[in-house]
């Protein structure tokens, strides 16, 4: 377990829906990362949040959006839902952002489907 | 586009044996990668890192090397068990902010 907590575990949306996942962030950790990851792939970075502000961002379009809040939990939200959007949405917590890189703490993911 | 990649899709190993996952990356910038487990259902968990200054790191049963002339990093675990079989990503990071790039994952499948 690595105190990373996301909801809900599944959903099902329709196209040209909106969606917002959660994620609660393991205790003292400032940093929270969310990643996408289609099926038989590997995660892709979405982008990350440190002290509420957008920190970076992957390569993935405006309707992507996020929230940290100052408790550092988080909220991934995507509007205008596409097929391709189908995906497990993973969070991660870390403690630091500067410094140099350090473990990340994935939770167990937010499966999307979208129909 | 530069990106980290797997040589092998699925490696079947034998329980007791070693297994050796392969990983090539393209950056020459990273200077950090890890190996991840991601068992069915669930997210990834850290296995082992390395930094760029060094070429080999142990831990419990699993060793990473590192070899930045041909750009290749590879996960060793030792005397596999069943518990092992999960897909496993290699991943690297190209700033200091923890923003990771993944590899397609390998498949490792032990049997008894």
């Amino acid at each position: 377990e690595t105190g990373v907590t996301q909801s809900p575990t599944h959903l099902i949306k329709t196209r040209g829906q909106q969606v917002t996942l959660r994620c609660s962030s393991q205790s003292g950790h400032n940093t929270v990362s969310w990643y996408q990851q289609a099926l038989g792939q590997g995660p892709q970075f979405i982008f990350q949040y440190y002290r509420e502000e957008e920190n970076g961002r992957g390569n993935f379009p405006p309707r992507f959006s996020g929230l940290q809040f100052p408790n550092y939990s988080s909220e991934l939200n995507v509007n205008a839902l596409e097929l391709d959007d189908s995906a497990l949405y993973l969070c991660a917590s870390s403690p630091v952002i500067a410094g140099g890189p350090g473990e990340l703490f994935f939770g167990e993911g937010s499966r999307l489907t979208v129909l | 586009g530069e990106s980290v990649g797997l040589h092998l899709p699925t490696l079947s190993v034998q329980e007791g044996d070693n297994s050796i996952i392969n990983c090539a990356y393209s950056n020459s910038a990273s200077d950090y990668f890890i190996w991840y487990k991601q068992e069915s259902g669930k997210g990834p968990q850290f296995i082992i890192d390395i930094r760029s200054n060094m070429d080999k790191r142990q831990g419990q049963r699993v060793t990473v090397l590192l070899n930045k002339t041909v750009k290749h990093l590879s996960l060793q675990i030792a005397a596999t068990q069943p518990g092992d079989s999960a897909v496993y990503f290699c991943a690297e990071n190209r700033n200091a902010g923890n923003m990771l790039t993944f590899g397609g994952g390998t498949r490792l499948m032990v049997k008894p």
